[in-house]
């Protein structure tokens, strides 16, 4: 079986400093790794995913994110955040080859502060 | 226009009552799901569809049911409401254009449902 664990419930930042959320999995299988970004009151969308090739991926709004197979971590990184970055980040994981299934980490709450 | 709407999107409602939350969707996707996002808990699947006569049971399937209509609808029912029960709820889709396992899911604006 698979699982995601998120180590922050919420992280703290000042605008314009740099910020990493992180995210460890659990998985017997090869797997597709994704972050999202759910605004408040909004729906999730979409900030990256990594499916195969380079390790480091880059996604939407200057985010990017590195998979370390070997430290099953797949941790979200910006170096300068904004304001508008306030938001809440889930990481996932699918089996490849599988569904489309995805189980969700329990979520970060990326506080940035003026 | 959004591609993926929820109705209702706030709902209170008391134990035992049936209700319905509805999802469409014009994506054209063959993919629906339907999730419960809990504070501390992230999201998790209650029942996914890949077409109109393809429903599976999720991680978290008990209490709920699911019709799926057509293509573009997906409805999720809560027989006798009870207030664990109490969550946002998130419709998605996704195309399996990709690599299995790799479609982007699309979520709608979620309903938030009270039940008390």
């Amino acid at each position: 079986a698979q699982s995601v664990t998120q180590l922050d419930s919420q992280v703290p930042v000042f605008e314009e400093a740099p910020v990493e959320l992180r995210c460890n999995y659990s998985s017997s299988v090869s797997v597709y790794l994704f972050w999202y970004v759910q605004y408040p009151n909004q729906g999730l969308q979409l900030l990256l995913k990594y499916l195969s090739g380079s390790t480091l991926v880059k996604g939407i709004n200057g985010f990017e994110a590195e998979f370390n197979k070997s430290q099953t971590s797949f941790h979200l990184r910006k170096p300068s955040v904004h304001i508008s970055d306030t938001a809440e980040y889930f990481c996932a994981v699918s089996e490849s080859g599988n569904t489309g299934k995805l189980i969700f980490g329990q979520g970060t709450t990326l506080q940035v502060k003026p | 226009d959004a591609d993926v709407t929820q109705t209702p999107r706030n709902r209170i409602t008391k134990t035992g009552k049936r209700i319905m939350l509805e999802c469409s969707q014009t994506k054209g996707h063959d993919r629906m799901y339907w999730y419960r996002q809990d504070p501390g808990l992230g999201l998790r699947l209650i029942y996914y569809s890949f077409d109109v006569k393809d429903i599976n049971k999720g991680e978290i399937s008990d209490g709920y049911s699911v019709s799926r209509q057509a293509q573009a609808k997906f409805s999720l029912s809560l027989e006798s409401a009870i207030p664990n029960q109490t969550a946002l709820y998130f419709c998605a889709t996704s195309d399996p254009g990709g690599a299995g396992g790799a479609d982007e899911q699309f979520f709608g604006p979620g309903t938030r449902l009270t039940v008390l």
